[in-house]
C-alpha cells in the first residue's frame, strides 16, 4: 500500500528566505506526483505536476523535483512572502486512467513580515 | 476551459438527517470523477471514486453513498448523517494536468 509523508509537519520563516519542503513514497512505481497548496477552509490548488519520467518541473518562484528511485520529492520556495503561507500537500498517483491520488498529512507553512 | 463547481460550501446538519452534496465539472467529457474526505487533523481519505454513469467504486465502508446519474455530475449522500460523517468534502477530476478539486463543502453533523 502506497504511503506518502511530508517533513517538516510545520515550519515557521521569516520573509525573503528560500525553504524546502520533503515528500517520500514508498511506491516507487508512480505515476505522476503532485503538490497542491491549500489555504485554510478553502479547497486544493494544484501548484506542479511532475510526470515519472521528468525530473523536476517549475512554476514562478516554485520548483519541484522527483527522484522516482528513491522515493522522494522536494519543493522549493524562493524568496519566501507572506501570501505563502498555506497548507503544502504532496499527492501520487500509481498508474493512469482512474487512478486515485495518495497524500501526504501536509507541511503547514507560516512566513511572517 | 474545465471548471468543476461544488456546493453548498457549508452545511449544519443534525444527526440521522440525510444529505445530499452536488458536484459538476464543465469544460471535459467522460471524466473520472472523485470524492474525498478531509477530516480535522487528518489527511485527505478517498470515499468514492467513478469513470463513467453509472460506475461507482467505494474505497472504504462507511454511511455515505454516492450516485453519477448524467456524465459530469457526481452526488455524495447520505440517508442518516452520523457525528463521525463532520468533515470537509471535495470533489475532484482528473484531466491531463492532474487533479482538479472543486472548493469544498464544510459538513458539521450537530
Amino acid at each position: 500500500k502506497q504511503e506518502v509523508t511530508q517533513i517538516p509537519a510545520a515550519l515557521s520563516v521569516p520573509e525573503g528566505e528560500n525553504l524546502v519542503l520533503n515528500c517520500s513514497f514508498t511506491d516507487s512505481a508512480i505515476y505522476n506526483l503532485q503538490w497542491f497548496r491549500q489555504d485554510p477552509g478553502k479547497g486544493l490548488t494544484s501548484l506542479l505536476l511532475i510526470q515519472s519520467s521528468q525530473r523536476e518541473q517549475t512554476s514562478g518562484r516554485l520548483n519541484a523535483s522527483l527522484d522516482k528511485s528513491s522515493g522522494r520529492s522536494t519543493l522549493y520556495i524562493a524568496a519566501s512572502q507572506p501570501g505563502d503561507s498555506a497548507t503544502y500537500l504532496c499527492a501520487v498517483a500509481l498508474f493512469s486512467g482512474y487512478s486515485t491520488l495518495t497524500f501526504g498529512k501536509g507541511t503547514m507553512l507560516l512566513v511572517s513580515p | 476551459s474545465q471548471t468543476i463547481h461544488q456546493w453548498p460550501a457549508t452545511l449544519v446538519q443534525p444527526v440521522g438527517s440525510p444529505l445530499s452534496l452536488e458536484c459538476t465539472v464543465e469544460g471535459t467529457s467522460n471524466p473520472n470523477l472523485y470524492w474525498y474526505r478531509q477530516a480535522a487533523g487528518r489527511g485527505l481519505q478517498l470515499l468514492f471514486y467513478s469513470v463513467g454513469i453509472g460506475q461507482i467504486s467505494s474505497e472504504v465502508p462507511q454511511n455515505l453513498s454516492a450516485s453519477r446519474p448524467q456524465d459530469r455530475q457526481f452526488i455524495l449522500s447520505s440517508k442518516k448523517l452520523l457525528l463521525s460523517d463532520s468533515g470537509f468534502y471535495l470533489c475532484a477530476w482528473r484531466g491531463g494536468y492532474g487533479y482538479t478539486f472543486g472548493s469544498g463543502t464544510r459538513l458539521t453533523v450537530v
